[in-house]
């Protein structure tokens, strides 16, 4: 099973421009959510989905926009990049009602705004 | 203003001897714990896990104990070895059913064969 998998794994953007990450995930789990991380920072959480149809701003939800398509599928949209955004972004997924709570990450996606 | 830290941004140890790895928590309504473990250029990945109605978990070489009066837990690893080498991160929720985790800043751990 591929698990979490997020796209692209890297990207170069300019101030301004916009972009989407993509995740999906196969495990059939209710809940995902999307993190950066960036040095010092720890993982900080942007939005979250608790189920399909669903989200909820995170700690550091300003200048992100989320989509949950449907149960497999979360993306994260930058409306206008600004270089504060540069980070590695991880999409992670949890089954609800699960007793341990995991989550399950993906690999990253390393973006830089110029 | 930080619920979860690790004071400690890195942590050397000897291949074989124990590594303690801690994290303290200001949010007394936190009361599922998680450990996760991070490779250079890959995503975390689960550890262990500890319950706020447990004080102690155990898993292999990893344990989790957690002291809720000190609002303190931390990662015991023994014998550590050097693939131990990895950031590891504290993360904590609150209440049954809640969807937020928080992490903590994370602790740099390189264990020296």
């Amino acid at each position: 099973n591929a698990g979490v998998t997020q796209t692209p794994k890297f990207q170069v953007l300019k101030t301004g421009q916009s972009m989407t990450l993509q995740c999906a995930q196969d495990m059939n789990h209710n809940s995902m959510y999307w993190y950066r991380q960036d040095p010092g920072m720890g993982l900080r959480l942007i939005y979250y989905s608790a189920s399909e149809g669903t989200t909820d701003k995170g700690e550091v939800p300003n200048g992100y926009n989320v989509s949950r398509l449907n149960k497999r599928e979360f993306s994260l949209r930058l409306e206008s990049a600004a270089p504060s955004q540069t980070s590695v972004y991880f999409c992670a997924s949890r089954e609800q009602g699960q007793n341990t709570g995991e989550l399950f990450f993906g690999e990253g996606s390393r973006l830089t705004v110029l | 203003d930080q619920q979860v830290k690790q004071n400690s941004p890195s942590l050397s140890v000897q291949e074989g001897r124990i590594s303690i790895l801690n994290c303290d928590y200001t949010n007394s309504m936190f009361d599922y714990f998680l450990w996760y473990k991070k490779y250079p250029a890959e995503g975390p990945t689960f550890l262990i896990s500890i319950s706020s109605i447990k004080d102690k978990n155990e898993d292999g070489r990893f344990t989790v104990f957690l002291n809720k009066s000190a609002k303190h837990l931390s990662l015991h690893i023994v014998p550590s070895q050097p693939g131990d080498s990895a950031v590891y991160f504290c993360a904590a929720s609150a209440g049954a059913g809640t969807y937020k985790y928080i992490f903590g800043t994370g602790t740099r751990l390189k264990v020296l064969a």
